[in-house]
């Protein structure tokens, strides 16, 4: 019975490159939310996602930043020219179609040097 | 705007002494609360939710948490802590229709023995 998984658990970049942050839901849930969590910080919402659409990207950084969700495979959070303030834990969340709960992933810990 | 505002950002306790977590949320609308729990190298596992109906949740593990409207609080309570609740605590809102959550900055609670 597996949960929300997310590769790679750990992505260390060096500054103007660009990271990849994959999440794969739990089987059957096509909603998916993607939170930033800054060290002593709580989790900060960035994006939601329904399979290829965007329905709230309100915390989204306007610039470097996207997210996908496709047809098939995992959803996709893109950081581009990354800067020393993108480190942080990227957690990723899915929930069925009643989305009452969300269910969250392991994170990945991005390392910008 | 939201937020969430979590008191404690550490609390040590001895085993078996009780524990009360605050949470206020400044919001005036119908909201869904949770409290999730992060074990150490774990992921946030769900402790508790309230929707609607008994203000008072019982959740996993022995933990409670009582909605009280007219202080936009969810405190979360355990009557008698052991080594192994030793975690980060984190309280979220969902608001109106939106589905994304809004977190606290949470709690380190250290226990122990």
């Amino acid at each position: 019975n597996a949960g929300v998984m997310q590769n790679p658990r750990h992505l260390v970049r060096r500054r103007g490159q660009e990271a990849r942050l994959r999440c794969s839901p739990v089987k059957g849930h096509s909603h998916v939310y993607w939170y930033r969590q800054l060290p002593e910080e709580g989790l900060k919402f960035m994006v939601y996602l329904q399979k290829e659409n965007i329905i709230d990207e309100s915390g989204m950084p306007k610039e470097r930043f996207s997210a996908e969700f496709p047809k098939e495979g995992p959803s996709i959070l893109r950081i581009q020219q990354v800067v020393r303030g993108d480190s942080a834990a990227y957690f990723c969340a899915s929930s069925p179609d009643s989305p009452d709960e969300q269910f969250f992933g392991p994170g990945t810990r991005l390392t910008v040097l | 705007a939201q937020s969430v505002s979590q008191h404690n950002h550490h609390v040590i306790l001895s085993e078996a002494a009780s524990l009360e977590l605050g949470c206020n949320y400044s919001y005036g609308g119908t909201v869904n609360l949770f409290w999730y729990v992060q074990y150490p190298g774990q992921h946030l596992q769900l402790l508790l939710k309230y929707f609607s109906g008994d203000p008072l949740v019982k959740g996993i593990k022995g933990f409670e948490a009582e909605f009280i409207k007219s202080k936009f609080s969810f405190n979360l309570r355990k009557p008698s802590v052991q080594w192994s609740d030793t975690a980060e605590y984190f309280c979220a809102v969902k608001t109106g229709g939106y589905n994304k959550l809004i977190f606290g900055a949470g709690t380190r609670l250290a226990v122990h023995p």
